[in-house]
């Protein structure tokens, strides 16, 4: 079993919808959580952090349920902007574990 | 303010051969690691250091090897490369080894 497992898509969705990624890890004792999104040929970049409370920034909602060890990454009136892979990222002790990514594509 | 800096970007290597890469964090980070993706796979970590210390070691050979410096930038180095070692390398830097990291921009290395 991978330790960090997403849905690989492609998800193709049109500008205006609402897409909802999911994440599942392994370690239970895992510390701290992010998602990154990556366009392609470039390096990852930072989206949000994901706090146990749940955590909004503008369009974009990340939740954590610890006790299911389950990360979410919900999307909003989606841009065409916004087509890139999703990356859940999972900080344990000694190493930040990423999944394979999720790809998303936003059509007009 | 400069965010984080890699060399070389691109580099063309025979199997074999050593290469080292560069990093250079952001000012004041003093946490730096190093992934290495392939096409359509997430980064996988190599290496974590923190206060010029390796805190944490991913699931590679021992033909991989880094270091920190006192300035916190880092090199990566990897021996005997073959042709799997072809990848982007990717160093990211962070407060400390528990914070968001922001990445560079990577060393797209190509082994033949």
């Amino acid at each position: 079993r991978k330790e960090v497992e997403q849905d690989p898509g492609p998800f193709n969705v049109p500008e205006g919808a609402t897409v909802a990624f999911n994440c599942t890890y392994s370690n239970s004792a895992s510390q701290s959580f992010f998602w990154y999104r990556q366009d392609c040929r470039k390096e990852p970049k930072l989206l949000m952090s994901v706090y146990s409370s749940g955590n909004e920034d503008g369009r974009f909602t990340a939740q954590l349920n610890r006790a299911s060890q389950y990360i979410s990454l919900l999307i909003r009136d989606s841009k065409l902007s916004d087509s890139a892979t999703y990356l859940c990222v999972v900080n344990d002790d000694n190493d930040m574990r990423f999944g394979a990514g999720t790809r998303l594509t936003v059509k007009p | 303010d400069a965010g984080v800096t890699q060399s070389p970007t691109h580099l063309i290597k025979t199997r074999g051969q050593h290469v080292t890469l560069r990093c250079s964090p952001i000012s004041g980070h003093k946490s730096v690691s190093w992934y290495q993706q392939v096409l359509g796979q997430g980064p996988q970590f190599i290496f974590q250091y923190y206060e010029k210390e390796e805190r944490g070691r991913g699931n590679f050979p021992d033909r991989f090897s880094a270091r920190q410096f006192p300035n916190y930038s880092s090199e990566l180095n990897v021996n005997a490369l073959l042709l799997g070692d072809s990848a982007l390398y990717l160093c990211a830097s962070s407060w400390g080894p528990h914070n968001e990291q922001f990445f560079g921009p990577g060393t797209r290395l190509t082994v033949l």
